[in-house]
């Protein structure tokens, strides 16, 4: 079956522009995960959904930074007035539910101008 | 928020076994140990998790100390295609699920 996708692959803006990464979920999965991985780093936990809520939205690095899921499936991360330093790659994941396997997208490669 | 410490890397010969350590010393009681590896220019991937007693799967072996303030990640016999981060991760209930910066197996013909 499908896996994880994401859109876009690739991002390139300049600085101080919105951008808006999507990520589609493996179907009937009811959490999913937002991470951020910057250029040789391990991975930065954002934020993550159970069905349509955020629990903890701590992980977010700043107030740039949104999240929203709707209908249980396809979330947005939103990162407004992007800085440079927000340039890397952003992963998400989903799972059956919160505690099981996660499976990884493909990610999206941001660079910020 | 529990924390892992992993080396940095580790070194190993194709086709024989490799013991990945973890310290977790400030584990929860409902804290479950998640092993991922990330290998180049992928995302990670699940390898095996467990709560208290040691796990087997087809990738690999998870043994978990008795006080579980450690467990290492067994790879039976490594390959070439191994080579990756391995990353240990405590979950509780999904929040704050850290990614350390792992260990860098390499693999050596």
């Amino acid at each position: 079956g499908a896996g994880v996708s994401q859109s876009p692959s690739n991002k390139v803006t300049e600085k101080g522009k919105d951008v808006e990464l999507r990520c589609d979920p493996i179907s009937g999965h009811t959490a999913l995960y937002w991470y951020r991985q910057s250029l040789g780093q391990g991975l930065e936990f954002l934020i993550y959904f159970q069905g349509n809520s955020a629990p903890d939205k701590s992980g977010l690095p700043s107030d740039r930074f949104s999240a929203e899921r709707t209908g249980g499936s396809v979330s947005t991360l939103t990162i407004q007035r992007t800085q440079q330093e927000d340039s890397a790659v952003y992963l998400c994941a989903s799972s059956l539910m919160v505690r099981d396997t996660q499976y990884f997208g493909p990610g999206t490669r941001l660079t910020v101008l | 928020d529990a924390k892992t410490t992993q080396p940095n890397s580790m070194e190993s010969n194709e086709e024989e076994p490799v013991h990945l350590p973890c310290n977790h010393s400030t584990i929860s009681g409902t804290d479950y140990i998640h092993w991922y590896r990330q290998l180049p220019s992928q995302g990670p991937e699940y390898v095996i998790h467990g709560l208290t007693s040691n796990v087997n799967n087809r990738m690999a072996s998870l043994a978990i100390a008795e006080d579980r303030k450690s467990s290492t990640l067994i790879l039976h016999r490594a390959t070439l295609r191994d080579a990756a981060v391995y990353y240990c991760i405590l979950d509780n209930y999904g929040q704050n699920f850290v990614f350390g910066p792992g260990t860098r197996l390499s693999v050596l013909p």
